[in-house]
Parts: C-alpha cells; structure tokens; sequence
C-alpha cells in the first residue's frame, strides 16, 4: 500500500464551480500535511499547510484534515482555469511522502 | 529571500557519461532533498540529507549518489547514465526535516 494516495483524475470542471481534490495517507502518526500545485514542465509550489483536525483557508482554497479517517482534502471555490494544474498532496512523518497528483482542468 | 537554486537548468548528455548536479538551499534551511521526475510520473525521492548526513534514500540504483556540505548546499551524481535517467531532477529544500519544502526550478537532464 502506498503511504499516499490521490486519484489520479483528470478532474474537469466548469470555470466558477468547486473543485474537490482527495487525498488518504496510511500512518496514524502523520503531523504534517500539504498540497502543492505544479504547472506542466515547473517545479511544485506550496498552496497550503495544514497540522491539526479541521479546516484552513486561503482565499480561493480550503484545506480540510480528518485524522481519524487518514484524509485530506483540498476545496478551491470559484475554480478558474488558471487553476489547471496537478496537484500533489504531501504528508510528513518523518519524511516526506508525496502522492502521484490529481490532474485538474478547469474549463471556461 | 533567495529561493533554491538549481545548477544547471538544462543538461544534455550521453549514455555512459556521469553528471553532476548542484542545489543551493533556501539561506538558513538545513535539509535538502532530492527527487526524480518523469513524465506523468510522480515525485520520485532520491534522498534526504540534514547536517551532511544521508537521513533517508529512496529505491534507486548506487549509481545515484549525493553529498551535502558544511553551507548545507547539496549535490547529486548519476554514473554511466542510461536513457532511462532523462528526467526533471528537483532539489527541495525546508527548515528543518519535518518543516514545509520548498522546491527549485529543477533540473532538465536529457540522456541520448
């Protein structure tokens, strides 16, 4: 089993609407949490942080955590298609562990 | 603040050649690790040192190796190169090893 795992999508959605991207980790003992956004043929690039139970905003985007369930998500509202990205969720315990990325496009 | 710095950007070698590949850290940041990219392909990790000591290595061959130095700048080598090693190669750099990483704009190896 990997330690970290996201859909693979693509995931498409209409300009304006709520994208969800998912994402479940295998260790219990995870502290640390992150989604980054990588543009085709550029390096990743931290969006969010989040370390304890609940939600975290910023601006356009939610990062939610559930650490009894092992999973994290990230919601961007207002989806625009600059938007279009992967995005890989990242989880630390003791190393950082990254999924395959959730491919989004968002379409105008 | 200056980013990670990656040298070179762009590297196009032969099959059997070796290449070395360079990463300054973020000013202050001690943990610098490595990753292996291909296309539709995840972040693969290389490896992870913290105060010049390899602290984690990911499923590669020997012939990736790496070494971090006093100024916590970090290289990496690859030896007789295959044409399997063409990848984006990404240096990332945080704090310390459980803090945030922030990434380089990587290194583009092609190997003909």
């Amino acid at each position: 089993q990997k330690e970290v795992e996201q859909n693979s999508g693509p995931l498409s959605v209409p300009e304006g609407a709520i994208a969800s991207l998912n994402c479940t980790y295998s260790d219990r003992v995870s502290q640390s949490f992150f989604w980054y956004r990588q543009y085709s043929g550029k390096s990743p690039e931290l969006i969010m942080s989040i370390y304890s139970n609940g939600d975290k905003e910023d601006g356009r985007f939610t990062a939610q955590l559930n650490k009894a369930s092992q999973y994290v998500s990230l919601l961007i509202r207002d989806s625009q298609p600059s938007d279009s990205a992967t995005y890989l969720c990242a989880v630390n315990f003791n190393k950082f562990y990254f999924g395959s990325g959730t491919k989004l496009n968002v379409k105008p | 603040k200056a980013g990670v710095t990656q040298t070179p950007r762009y590297l196009i070698k032969t099959r059997g050649q070796q290449v070395t590949l360079s990463c300054s850290p973020i000013s202050g940041h001690r943990s610098v690790s490595w990753y292996q990219q291909t296309p539709g392909q995840g972040l693969q990790f290389l490896f992870e040192y913290f105060s010049e000591t390899q602290r984690n290595k990911g499923n590669f061959p020997g012939r990736f190796s790496g070494r971090q130095f006093s100024n916590s700048r970090s290289e990496m080598n690859v030896s007789t190169l295959e044409l399997g090693d063409s990848a984006l190669y990404l240096c990332a750099s945080s704090l310390d090893r459980v803090d945030i990483q922030y990434f380089g704009a990587g290194t583009r190896l092609s190997v003909l």
